[in-house]
């Protein structure tokens, strides 16, 4: 199927510990897209990378860091945990340009910081 | 990006076509008015964008108004899946630094 996946779907882990969620899409999209979505509901975008290049950094701790191998695959890293991180994070893709049709967003991963 | 306004919530009767507004006053001429939704749990799923005709695919239409100031998204006739909170959101299409920023959204609920 053509999709955004991400890994895990859930993920339970303490406080200070690292943690990483993977995420792929084989949409031959050429941008890819980190979002967060809190407890209350609000979506807001952390990274964004366009051929394998950072493009949008919002203000997010240095805590996170993306790293996207080649274009179909953009990673979070989570150093040192905290409460604060639980939250539901999205990764999405979308192609720039004359042909950006909106984004495909993939279905999430649960993190709960314990 | 522009700013947009939409109603915290409605209700919508299951098989009855349901309008959802959207104010965008302060739209860019080169901006889109894209229009996503988010069913409990799921993603955010791509529904329709235009800029300044109207639009029709499968899931819905998307009249927006000729100042371009509002739009109204069209659910056909509601089922029970299209239960969701629906994001109107402008922004310019073709740069990759302009990032996709949503709102509260309105929460729609249809019901039997």
């Amino acid at each position: 199927d053509t999709a955004v996946s991400q890994t895990p779907k859930y993920l339970v882990t303490q406080m200070g510990n690292d943690k990483s969620i993977k995420c792929e899409q084989n949409l031959g999209h050429d941008t890819m897209y980190w979002y967060k979505q809190d407890s209350k509901k609000f979506l807001k975008i952390m990274f964004s990378y366009n051929n394998k290049e950072l493009i949008i950094n919002e203000t997010v701790p240095n805590r996170f860091s993306p790293k996207s191998p080649d274009k179909a695959h953009l990673n979070l890293h989570i150093n040192s945990l905290e409460l604060g991180d639980s939250a539901v994070y999205f990764c999405a893709s979308s192609h720039r340009g004359p042909r950006n049709y909106g984004y495909t967003f993939g279905s999430g991963t649960r993190l709960t910081v314990v | 990006d522009a700013k947009t306004t939409q109603p915290p919530s409605m209700d919508c009767a299951e098989g009855r076509a349901a309008n959802l507004p959207c104010n965008h006053s302060t739209i860019s001429g080169n901006e889109y008015v894209y229009w996503y939704r988010q069913i409990h749990s799921q993603g955010p799923q791509y529904i329709i964008h235009g800029l300044k005709n109207n639009e029709t695919n499968e899931m819905a239409s998307l009249i927006i108004t000729e100042d371009r100031k509002s739009s109204t998204l069209i659910l056909p006739h509601a089922t029970l899946r299209d239960t969701a909170v629906y994001y109107c959101i402008v922004r310019v299409s073709s740069a990759a630094g302009n990032k996709l920023t949503f709102g509260g959204g309105t929460r729609v609920l249809v019901k039997p």
